[in-house]
């Protein structure tokens, strides 16, 4: 069984500019989260989606981060516009409703510069 | 406000030794509780997980025990290896279906 997967592994752009993140969940996973670290911090939660609906975006720091799952598969997160601050590692994770474990993918390291 | 908290940044522990990784929480309602270990330039990777009515759950080499009156769990790894050099993430959840808290990270280094 695939992981979850994430792209691209690592992005720097400039104070400003747009970026979007993917994540591919685990094939059947209808639970998609987005995690963000901070260096030197806690892994902090961003969003939660079951299928293609939100169903928690508390964690969203502002608007400028926009996070959709159309049809309930991939997923992804824009930043718009990228603040230094945004700076970090961005994760995903999935998870199979009725089942604790999340799986999560390996991270996008977003630098902004 | 940190409702997941990991007080010690780093530990070294000598291979062969035990180690222990501390974590205490604020959120009384939390009733899951579950050990991350994350390796550089890979995501977090499950290890072991305690539900609120136990005490203590063990695995191989690993073990958490949970303490909810003082609010704290820990988790005993013996003997260490070199290969358990990672992160450690400890991560708390109320009900199973709202989010991972997460706290900071314990960086392990076992020293052969």
């Amino acid at each position: 069984e695939a992981g979850v997967t994430q792209f691209p592994s690592h992005s720097v752009i400039e104070k400003g500019q747009t970026v979007t993140l993917r994540c591919d969940p685990i094939s059947g996973h209808d639970n998609l989260y987005w995690y963000r670290r901070v260096m030197g911090k806690e892994i902090k939660f961003l969003l939660h989606f079951v299928k293609e609906s939100k169903q928690d975006e508390s964690g969203m720091p502002n608007n400028r981060f926009l996070a959709e799952r159309t049809g309930g598969t991939y997923s992804t997160l824009k930043v718009q516009p990228a603040e230094l601050e945004d700076s970090g590692v961005y994760f995903c994770a999935s998870r199979q409703g009725g089942k604790f474990g999340y799986t999560f993918g390996s991270g996008t390291r977003l630098t902004v510069v | 406000d940190q409702q997941v908290k990991q007080n010690s940044p780093s530990l070294s522990v000598q291979e062969g030794r035990i180690s222990i990784l501390n974590c205490d929480y604020t959120n009384s309602m939390f009733d899951y509780f579950l050990w991350y270990k994350k390796y550089p330039a890979e995501g977090p990777t499950f290890l072991i997980s305690i539900s609120s009515i136990k005490d203590k759950n063990e695995d191989g080499r690993f073990t958490v025990f949970l303490n909810k009156s003082a609010k704290h769990l820990s988790l005993h790894i013996v003997p260490s290896q070199p290969g358990d050099s990672a992160v450690y993430f400890c991560a708390a959840s109320n009900a199973g279906n709202t989010p991972l808290v997460f706290g900071k990270g314990t960086r392990l280094s076992v020293i052969a």
